[in-house]
């Protein structure tokens, strides 16, 4: 079964300092989103991303973070100067169209866990 | 109005009891209403998804109950097995937007 990959799979990183997490999508998909979950917390959305643009984000994607399709088969996100707060589980997901019939369905990776100290 | 909110915060049931999560929404828009199922450090998977216009659903021994009037939906398991242990999350969509926004969770352990 296709899957979304993500690396890494846990990261530590110093306040202040950049990091890029990647995911490989499903090979057929189109739309790509990033969310978050803070440990015990809900799951949040943080962006979405289609034809090679955000076409939609939400008020926790501020300038420090930024996403990125570089060779049309990785999907990145990068968080400038990571904050303390940024500490998380960063998940991929990716579907084929929006119609979310039958086995078109949202997909999420296993996700990349952020540790910022 | 984007909100899901999602009771109980946690569950524990017995082997073969029925194991069941709410979950209520204020957006008439949403469209779109999946639960997902995430194990320890997985992502989340989808579990069983339902339209508004069908009341019930049911996929094995999981179903979803819609409610439109009250703005409600439910997964009910039934013949609940230790390897359903998870947490759950309700979600939304609304056809306006691409993000679907998730409730609360609802950690489930099943007990023998």
């Amino acid at each position: 079964e296709p899957e979304v990959t993500q690396t890494p799979s846990h990261q530590v990183t110093q306040m202040g300092q950049e990091v890029i997490l990647r995911c490989v999508p499903i090979s057929n998909h189109l739309y790509f989103y990033w969310y978050r979950q803070i440990l015990g917390q809900k799951v949040e959305f943080l962006v979405s991303f289609y034809n090679n643009e955000i076409s939609e984000k939400s008020e926790i994607f501020d300038d420090q973070f930024s996403v990125e399709r570089p060779d049309g088969s990785n999907f990145t996100l990068k968080i400038r100067s990571t904050k303390l707060e940024d500490s998380a589980m960063y998940f991929c997901a990716s579907i084929r169209n929006l119609d979310l019939l039958g086995t078109n369905v949202l997909t999420f990776g296993a996700g990349s866990r952020l540790t910022v100290l | 109005q984007q909100q899901v909110k999602q009771s109980p915060q946690s569950l524990i049931v017995q082997k073969g009891g029925i194991s069941i999560i709410n979950c209520a929404y204020e957006n008439t828009a949403f469209d779109y209403f999946p639960w997902y199922q995430q194990f320890p450090g997985k992502g989340p998977a989808l579990l069983i998804a339902i339209r508004p216009d069908v009341s019930e659903k049911k996929e094995g021994r999981f179903t979803i109950s819609f409610n439109k009037s009250a703005k409600q939906f439910s997964l009910h398991i039934m013949d609940s097995q230790p390897g359903d242990s998870a947490t759950y999350f309700c979600a939304a969509r609304d056809f306006g937007n691409e993000k679907l926004t998730f409730g609360t969770g609802t950690r489930l352990t099943i007990i023998p």
